[in-house]
């Protein structure tokens, strides 16, 4: 069974950068495209970016600018990195995995919330 | 991108009743590249239909999805006390990948 756990802190400072990891258990990272999620307070679900095992990425144009999803296959994780942070990234962060570029999100992590606040 | 609406917002049913869930999508979704996720509050979203009307793995044969386009539906037959939750649905035949607003389904 495929499960995916974000981990990272829970409280962020304005201008800094967020920083998160998903850490995959149940299956080989090394396969399979792995994305970013964002749900912000009252609001719906934002696509990130994916990153593929190759290290390929691929971001919304809304936030490709601030940024970076970087990938261990070493450690089964993917990371995510957003600088320059405002209280408007305030969000639960999801990962979840999807097996191609144009396919559904198969298996999600539970969430994570990250909220900027100085 | 392609900006999916979902209606209604809240849809107030009882259990044993049929629910009817919409995603309007502008412009069209091509190769019928639309999910439906359920999500209940602290735990991970859950695949339901894929491809327009594929079931996921393990989804009850209640739920079922249609459409194609620019109309897509989502309908549970009967409807059990755990399908209270949000629903929502997501192109990615395009991307940025973009999700609906999401539809309440809620005990009347």
């Amino acid at each position: 069974q495929v499960q995916l756990q974000e981990s990272g802190p829970g409280l962020v400072k304005p201008s800094e950068t967020l920083s998160l990891t998903c850490t995959v258990s149940g299956a080989s990272i090394s396969s399979y495209y792995w994305s970013w999620i964002r749900q912000s307070p009252g609001k719906g679900l934002e696509w990130i970016g994916y990153i593929y095992y190759s290290g390929s990425t691929s971001y919304n144009p809304s936030l490709r600018s601030r940024v970076t999803i970087s990938i261990d296959t070493s450690r089964n994780h993917f990371s995510l990195n957003l600088s320059s942070v405002t209280a408007a990234d305030t969000a639960v962060y999801y990962c979840a995995r999807h097996g191609g570029r144009w396919y559904h999100f198969e298996n999600w992590g539970q969430g994570t919330l990250v909220s900027v606040s100085p | 991108e392609i900006v999916l609406t979902q209606s209604p917002a809240t849809l107030s049913l009882s259990p044993g009743e049929r629910a009817t869930l919409s995603c309007g999508a502008s412009p069209s979704v091509g190769n019928r590249y639309l999910a439906w996720y359920q999500h209940k509050p602290g735990l991970a979203p859950r695949l339901l239909i894929y491809d327009a009307s594929r079931r996921a793995t393990g989804i009850p044969d209640r739920f079922s999805g249609s459409g194609s386009g620019t109309d897509f539906t989502l309908t549970i037959s009967r409807l059990e006390p755990e399908d209270f939750a949000l629903y929502y649905c997501q192109q990615y035949d395009s991307s940025p990948y973009t999700f609906g607003q999401g539809t309440k389904l809620e005990i009347k």
